[in-house]
């Protein structure tokens, strides 16, 4: 089972950077780091996912530790669209993993 | 974002009915999922699709079934629905299959069986 923990809940201020830990301590060489998040009454939506190197977008940045056994999506500049449950997941790198399991998540909300 | 709707948004009905819904993609990938999503359990997959005509089971699949006549289209079918099948149905695509590629998700179904 590809589990990941996470915290249950984070509080940010608006424009202030946000650090969401990740750990996965058992993960093997070929698992991937999925970050999705889901607003309310709303599907998940992708935000970024990364093997070994850090990785940016316009949405995020993840920052995966050298043992990767960790990982932390960082949100630069919070806005209130961006409360939503953050979801960690690993997924296996090769063809035959096909869906995402989805753990309880960090609920994040940001103060105006 | 990504091109995917879903039909019915909302949908009432009763235990014994048949129901089926509809998800709908304007991408053009070959891989398309179709999850439930209940408090306490996250996301849970049903099946999913790699392919026009083929499909798979997922880990909660008793109950649905599935088709994919069309790239586009990926309808997930309650022969007889139950109320243990209340729930919100969310489909999802994605070009590949594995770890390296993301998954797009439709924005729900809300389903309820009385």
């Amino acid at each position: 089972d590809a589990k990941t923990t996470q915290p249950n809940s984070m509080e940010s201020n608006e424009e202030e950077p946000v650090h969401l830990p990740c750990n996965h301590s058992t993960i093997s060489g070929t698992d991937y780091i999925h970050w999705y998040r889901q607003l309310p009454s709303q599907g998940p939506e992708y935000v970024i996912h990364g093997l070994t190197s850090n990785v940016n977008n316009r949405m995020a940045s993840l920052a995966i530790a050298e043992d990767r056994k960790s990982s932390t999506l960082i949100l630069h500049r919070a806005t209130l669209r961006d409360a939503a449950v953050y979801y960690c997941i690993r997924l296996l790198g090769g063809g035959s993993n096909y869906k995402l399991t989805f753990g309880k998540g960090t609920l994040l909300t940001v103060n105006p | 974002d990504a091109g995917i709707t879903q039909s019915p948004r909302h949908k009432v009905t009763e235990t014994g009915t048949p129901v089926t819904l509809r998800c709908h993609q304007t991408e053009n990938h070959r891989y398309m999922y179709w999850y439930r999503q209940d408090p306490g359990h996250g996301l849970r997959l049903i099946h999913y699709s790699y392919g026009v005509k083929d499909t798979d089971k997922g880990e909660v699949s008793d109950g649905y079934s599935v088709s994919r006549s069309k790239t586009e289209d990926f309808l997930l079918t309650l022969e007889s629905a139950t109320s243990s099948q209340t729930s919100v149905y969310f489909c999802a695509i994605s070009a590949l299959a594995g770890g390296s590629n993301e998954q797009f998700f439709g924005p729900g179904t809300r389903l309820t069986v009385l």
